[in-house]
């Protein structure tokens, strides 16, 4: 099992420039999420999804949109970067009594 | 309501000794509460967890305390050691609600050899 697998693991982008970070999982969960980790400030949920086809919003959805056409698959798509949304991204899939299990996370520098 | 506040925000421990890490919630209706690990340069891994039917819950040197009444949970690491070094989280979860997390803000704890 490979588990949670998130690329790239590092990407720079000029502001206004459009990417997708990818994720996927082997795990056969339903459950799939995005976060991003900022210091001092935990992890705050972006986008999150309860199977394929059905994604939903978390605390901090602008600028970012999600779509789950399979369940192994949850790329994450930055419209239009801007230097806030500088920061790690994780992607994680839940498994059994609401573990979630993490990718090794994309660090995003927008300039 | 949906905070969970967490405490120290940095902690330096000697080896071998206790570190203690708390944090407090305001909703009664949280029914889970994780903790994870992160290392440097890796996802979060999920520690230990509890649910409020018990008050205290022990997995080797990591021990969960948890006082419903004061609506506060601890993490407990015996003997710790410099590999115990690393953020910890602690989070809350909401019946029902699609295994959303309620995130703390996290807490670096180094352990001094």
């Amino acid at each position: 099992n490979a588990g949670v697998t998130q690329t790239p693991k590092f990407q720079v982008l000029k502001t206004g420039q459009s990417m997708t970070l990818q994720c996927a999982q082997d795990m056969n969960h339903e459950y799939m999420s995005w976060y991003r980790q900022d210091p001092g400030m935990g992890l705050r949920l972006i986008h999150y999804s309860v199977g394929a086809g059905i994604t939903d919003q978390g605390e901090v959805p602008n600028g970012y949109n999600v779509s789950r056409s399979t369940t192994e698959d949850f790329p994450l798509r930055l419209l239009s970067a801007a230097p806030s949304q500088t920061s790690v991204y994780f992607c994680a899939s839940t498994g059994l009594e609401e573990t979630q299990y993490f990718g090794p996370g994309t660090r995003l520098l927008v300039l | 309501q949906q905070q969970v506040k967490q405490s120290p925000q940095s902690l330096i421990v000697q080896k071998g000794g206790i570190s203690i890490i708390n944090c407090a919630y305001e909703n009664t209706a949280f029914d889970y509460f994780p903790w994870y690990q992160q290392f440097p340069g890796k996802g979060p891994a999920l520690l230990i967890a509890i649910r409020p039917d018990v008050s205290e819950k022990k997995e080797g040197r990591f021990t969960i305390s948890f006082n419903k009444s004061a609506k506060q949970f601890s993490l407990h690491i015996m003997d710790s050691q410099p590999g115990d070094s690393a953020t910890y989280f602690c989070a809350a979860s909401l019946p029902a609600s699609n295994y959303q997390l309620i995130w703390g803000a996290g807490t670096k704890l180094i352990i001094k050899p």
